[in-house]
């Protein structure tokens, strides 16, 4: 089973819908969690941390379910320029950090 | 603005040369640094983790030789790659990042800081 798992897509959607991604990991001990969106031949760049809470930032909501090792983004309202992979993040601590990248949900969005 | 400087953004050399990347954090200490490579319409592959002052730890199947890290300070960290070959033509893309530990001694991870790539083509 891979560490980080994300649908692929793509996610063709029109302008003003919603859409939702989710993400899975597979080691309970990951602490720190993140969305970040890559443009095409961009680098990554973050687009919010994800809190046991629940985080809302604008039109995007992120949510983590620690029991069930899940974490989501919510788009609402989506825009042309939503258009890009998002990449899930998880962390584990330590010094070294284990970093592990999802391969990305690519999201198209249609006028 | 950016808080990762990556330099150059784009350069072609000839087949057999050395490339240098440089990566800097602008206005914090990144006590790791990422190097990754990414081709065309593929996921970001981590090739190593380097932390300041000691030896980068890099992924199976990366060749050490080859992609030569140097992480001398908080601030700068380069990745050289010698003798280029045109398979080595990519997008390279640093990270960096900070950590704290509380005073329950967790040790907490900021976000990464991407640096914004450089182009390598081999000719």
């Amino acid at each position: 089973r891979k560490e980080v798992e994300q649908d692929p897509g793509p996610f063709n959607v029109p302008e003003g819908a919603t859409v939702a991604f989710n993400c899975t990991y597979s080691n309970s001990a990951s602490q720190s969690f993140f969305w970040y969106r890559q443009d095409c031949r961009k680098e990554p760049k973050l687009l919010m941390s994800v809190y046991s809470s629940g985080n809302e930032d604008g039109r995007f909501t992120a949510q983590l379910n620690r029991a069930s090792q899940y974490i989501s983004l919510l788009i609402r309202d989506s825009k042309l320029s939503d258009s890009a992979t998002y990449l899930c993040v998880v962390s584990y601590g330590g010094s070294q950090g284990n970093l592990i990248f999802g391969k990305g949900t690519k999201l198209s969005v249609k006028p | 603005g950016a808080v990762v400087s990556q330099h150059p953004s784009r350069v072609i050399c000839k087949s057999g040369t050395s490339v240098k990347i440089e990566c800097r954090s602008l206005d914090f200490q990144a006590t790791t640094m990422f190097w990754y490579r990414q081709f065309p319409k593929k996921s970001l592959m981590l090739m190593a983790t380097s932390n300041e002052g000691s030896k980068a730890t890099y992924e199976q199947g990366v060749e050490k030789d080859k992609f030569l890290i140097n992480h001398a300070s908080l601030t700068l960290s380069t990745l050289t790659v010698t003798s280029a070959h045109p398979e080595d033509s990519s997008f390279y893309i640093c990270s960096a990042r900070s950590t704290r530990v509380d005073r329950q001694g967790i040790t907490y991870n900021s976000p990464l800081h991407f640096g914004n790539g450089t182009r390598l083509t081999v000719t």
